[in-house]
């Protein structure tokens, strides 16, 4: 079936380290690959997104490259920033979804960053 | 532009209750999902309602129900509550395209707690 892996949480970093959050994924052929947000007291957010095979999702400074051959779609930033703390769910929707747009998600990890 | 509404913002009943959750997706939208996020995981889809009818449905017992209006709000109806039903409850809605993925925005959720 399809499922989403993510690193485990909490991730805590000093303001500007680099930030890499791991995301593997299992689904037949190639499904549609997103990092959501959720801030606290909020709901989700699409951070960004990758629709086919080594396309680049990007925003607000995060990155992560769609890798058909590894089933990864890793978030990094260059530099985060105390308002980046936050929870960061990986999903996917499968490729032979019908349109209908149900998304699978990771459990989520945890980004703690501190002063 | 409102975005998604989500009513009440938290509620607790006690098991065997019946609780009903509302709805309302962003301007324009036609569709909208449900998703239970329990506490520490991530959201697990539990349907979809488009042109007032369920037209997919997660690994979720006949106990969850839903309804769409004309006017495309949407109400999760959960009968004969449990302890396990204790979650976030997150209203996603999007528009009905015909291009293989459309956008889901999140409402900010309702808090349900079951003693």
């Amino acid at each position: 079936g399809n499922s989403v892996t993510q690193m485990e949480g909490p991730v805590t970093l000093s303001e500007e380290a680099f930030l890499t959050i791991n995301c593997t994924y299992t689904a037949t052929g190639y499904p549609s690959l997103f990092w959501y947000v959720q801030y606290p007291g909020e709901g989700l957010q699409l951070l960004l997104k990758a629709t086919k095979a080594d396309d680049k999702g990007s925003n607000k400074g995060f990155e992560a490259t769609y890798r058909k051959e590894t089933t990864s779609f890793h978030l990094e930033k260059g530099s985060v920033q105390v308002s980046d703390s936050a929870v960061y769910f990986c999903a996917l929707i499968p490729m032979f979804s019908g349109g209908y747009n149900k998304l699978i998600f990771g459990a989520g990890t945890r980004l703690a960053v501190h002063p | 532009d409102a975005g998604v509404t989500q009513s009440p913002t938290h509620l607790i009943k006690t098991r065997g209750q019946q609780v009903t959750l509302r709805c309302s997706p962003k301007s324009g939208h036609d569709t909208v999902s449900w998703y239970q996020q329990a506490l520490g995981q991530g959201p697990q889809f539990i349907f979809q309602y488009y042109e007032e009818e369920e037209r997919q449905r997660g690994n979720f017992p006949d106990r969850f129900s839903g309804h769409q209006f004309p006017n495309y709000s949407s109400e999760l109806n959960v009968n004969a509550l449990l302890l396990g039903d204790s979650a976030l409850y997150l209203c996603a809605s999007s528009l009905a395209l015909a291009s293989s993925y459309n956008e889901q925005f999140f409402g900010p959720g309702t808090r349900l707690t079951v003693l």
